[in-house]
């Protein structure tokens, strides 16, 4: 079965590094994806990795995957305030119908001064 | 980068009533597009997956003679809440893709208010 879980709720100051992590069940995901949702708008597709890598960075963001585990985490250095908002991962599985996504609960993140 | 655009941004309307929400690609051609729900302070529910040029897939629970889903082109899936009810009040956010299990992108959502 499908099941993504993330914590729900992550206060850093700025300037630090946030770390939110997201566990996952189906062993059969071809990519896993972090999203970014700020207050009544859309998704915001942050990063994403193919499930044979280990590790892809892009600029502030560093994404860390456990295959082994089906952990997935997502480093953001430097944090700011902009960055407050809810962080979503989230597994892709082929199906007929293309890649169907299954998201995680979602992690507040609050940055504060 | 691929745009997808989603309208309107939100709309109140009266029980009884029916209400079309339109998700477009901007930039590319999707022959799936994906329709999610969110209530508030909840993760993505994945209501269906529209295929341009045939029915819709529906996932379980989910009512196809009440979210009827037409996807007439390639760049085009609306999704109709007939008599809308209260609890249908909620975020509907539209989805596609450039080419099969390539990431997805997202619309800006539409939210939804029933009288």
């Amino acid at each position: 079965g499908e099941d993504v879980e993330q914590s729900l709720f992550l206060s850093v100051r700025e300037g630090d590094s946030s770390v939110i992590n997201c566990t996952y069940t189906d062993s059969s995901s071809t990519y896993l994806y972090w999203y970014k949702q700020e207050p009544g708008a859309g998704l915001q597709l942050l990063t994403y990795i193919f499930s044979n890598m280990d590790m892809k960075q892009d600029q502030r963001l560093t994404v860390l995957l456990n295959k082994k585990d089906k952990h997935l985490s997502l480093r953001i250095a430097d944090t700011q305030t902009g960055d407050s908002a809810i962080y979503f991962c989230a597994e892709s599985i082929d199906s007929r119908g293309g890649n169907k996504l299954t998201f995680g609960t979602g992690t507040q993140l609050k940055v504060e001064l | 980068g691929a745009v997808v655009s989603q309208h309107p941004s939100w709309v109140i309307c009266k029980s009884g009533t029916s209400v079309k929400i339109e998700c477009r690609s901007l930039d590319f051609q999707a022959t799936t597009m994906f329709w999610y729900r969110q209530f508030p302070k909840q993760s993505l529910m994945l209501m269906a997956t529209s295929n341009e040029g045939s029915k819709a897939t529906y996932e379980q629970g989910v009512e196809k003679d009440k979210f009827l889903i037409n996807h007439a082109s390639l760049t085009l899936s609306t999704l109709t809440v007939t008599s809308a009810h209260p609890e249908d009040s909620s975020f509907y956010i539209c989805s596609a893709s450039r080419v099969r299990n390539s990431p997805l992108h997202f619309g800006n959502g539409t939210r939804l208010t029933v009288t």
